[in-house]
């Protein structure tokens, strides 16, 4: 099946510092996810991006489908960013289910 | 709007019981997925329904788990009887795709479960 790899698995910001986490995919895909997993463990989408770019606030996504991969920028990092982000696929023979990654686990320093 | 409700939040029960864990997903929305995660396995899908209908339960670990859709508004997901290593959070999420056009899905808060 599909496999999803995510890095760096640890990070650890200042305060106002900027970052991108990278997510790389092992087939093609009809479906990328970002989701942001809160310290009450709560999983907050934060984009649909199965190909392109988009953007949100201080973050924003790019999603190069035909080198599969996927990158999440966070500037401006502030403490409420911590926790883990973890990117999400559906492959293109799949029914729906999303294949998660491991994580980046987030940790925003005041 | 209300999102995808879970209860019960926290579950804590001893080895042996029977647990059931619901789902109201979000209106309209015509897929619901149960999901688990693990410090050992992270998430992964248990069973996928679209349109109250089973379409991919792989993920369902053994016959100790079982998952019903009666219909569109409700989903349970039972565990009997249970054991320590079911311990996990128990997610639930829904999405308006189907089998063949994917969407965005949408998760619930979660349900903690705690086999003792």
């Amino acid at each position: 099946g599909i496999q999803v790899e995510q890095s760096p698995p640890d990070l650890i910001l200042q305060e106002g510092a900027n970052s991108t986490l990278r997510c790389n995919f092992s087939d093609s895909v009809n479906n990328l996810q970002w989701f942001h997993q809160n310290p009450w463990g709560q999983l907050i989408n934060l984009f649909y991006i199965p190909s392109g770019t988009k953007q949100n606030g201080r973050l924003s996504a790019t999603t190069v489908a035909t080198e599969r991969y996927s990158l999440l920028y966070i500037s401006s990092s502030q403490t409420t960013d911590s926790g883990v982000y973890f990117c999400a696929v559906t492959g293109s023979s799949n029914t729906g289910k999303l294949i998660f990654g491991q994580g980046t686990t987030l940790q925003v320093k005041p | 709007d209300a999102g995808v409700i879970q209860s019960p939040r926290h579950e804590v029960t001893e080895m042996g019981q029977e647990v059931t864990l619901r789902c109201k997903p979000i209106s309209g929305h015509n897929s619901l997925f149960w999901y688990r995660q693990t410090m050992m396995r992270g998430l992964e899908l248990l069973i996928y329904f679209n349109n109250n209908v089973p379409i991919d339960d792989s993920g369902m670990p053994e016959d100790r788990f079982s998952a019903k859709m009666p219909n569109a508004s409700f989903s349970t997901l039972k565990i009997q009887p249970s054991e320590p290593r079911d311990s996990a959070v128990y997610f639930c999420a829904s999405s308006a795709g189907t089998s063949k056009a994917h969407v965005t899905q949408y998760f619930g808060p979660g349900t903690r479960l705690t086999v003792l």
